[in-house]
């Protein structure tokens, strides 16, 4: 069973703090991580992409990824009250699809104004 | 079209009636994918389609459930004699042939009574 989890949260960071969002997996053929962010009511949006071990930013925004611990991270820096949402982190078993995209149940963020 | 459509936005039906969820990618796009979400949770792979063909049916959840996209654009999933428990948010997604950034429609509530 591949599985992907996330604290469900609710995660609560006063703004202009960092925000860190955590994910772990249990397929270690893993090759494709991503972080999808949903506002209430709305559609998932893909926001950051990562496939190598190590940082990745974009923006405010930075994924990290360590396979050897078969985690994946997302920092948002300066969050603002427009951050909040859910974030879910998904996992793909390859690196050139999004086919059998296997999704966490997403962690809660609020940014307190 | 300019993003990937779904229709109906919701749909209350009785228990034991058929029920045919459609989806519009956007133009261009090779790949179809149709994901269920359940209330609190992250999106759950049901099937995927590279132009016409269906590549990966493992995640529909028993023989009930069946999806096509004969002229490789518009897609429908069908679910014959709902039950309860098939009351869910059902999204399509759409992407490049082998591109993994997918693009959400707005989802089809469906509601079994």
């Amino acid at each position: 069973q591949k599985e992907v989890e996330q604290n469900s949260g609710p995660l609560s960071v006063p703004e202009g703090a960092i925000a860190s969002l955590n994910c772990t997996y249990s397929d270690r053929g893993s090759q494709s991580f991503f972080w999808y962010r949903q506002y209430s009511g709305k559609s998932p949006e893909l926001i950051m992409s990562i496939y190598s071990n190590g940082d990745k930013e974009d923006g405010r925004f930075t994924a990290q990824l360590n396979k050897a611990s078969q985690y994946v991270s997302l920092l948002i820096r300066d969050s603002q009250p427009s951050d909040s949402a859910t974030y879910l982190c998904a996992v793909a078993p390859t690196s050139g699809s999004a086919r059998q995209l296997t999704f966490g149940s997403g962690t809660q963020l609020t940014v307190l104004p | 079209g300019a993003g990937v459509s779904q229709s109906p936005r919701y749909k209350v039906t009785k228990r034991g009636q058929d029920v045919a969820l459609r989806c519009d990618p956007i133009s261009g796009h090779v790949s179809l994918y149709w994901y269920r979400q359940a209330l609190g949770q992250g999106p759950e792979f049901l099937t995927y389609f590279n132009y016409e063909a269906q590549q990966d049916k493992s995640g529909l959840p028993n023989d009930r459930f069946s999806a096509e996209r004969p002229e490789g654009s518009i897609s429908t999933l069908t679910i014959q004699r709902t039950e309860q428990r098939d009351s869910a948010m059902y999204r399509c997604a759409s992407s490049s042939f082998g591109a993994n950034v997918l693009t959400f429609g707005a989802g089809s509530r469906l509601t079994v009574l």
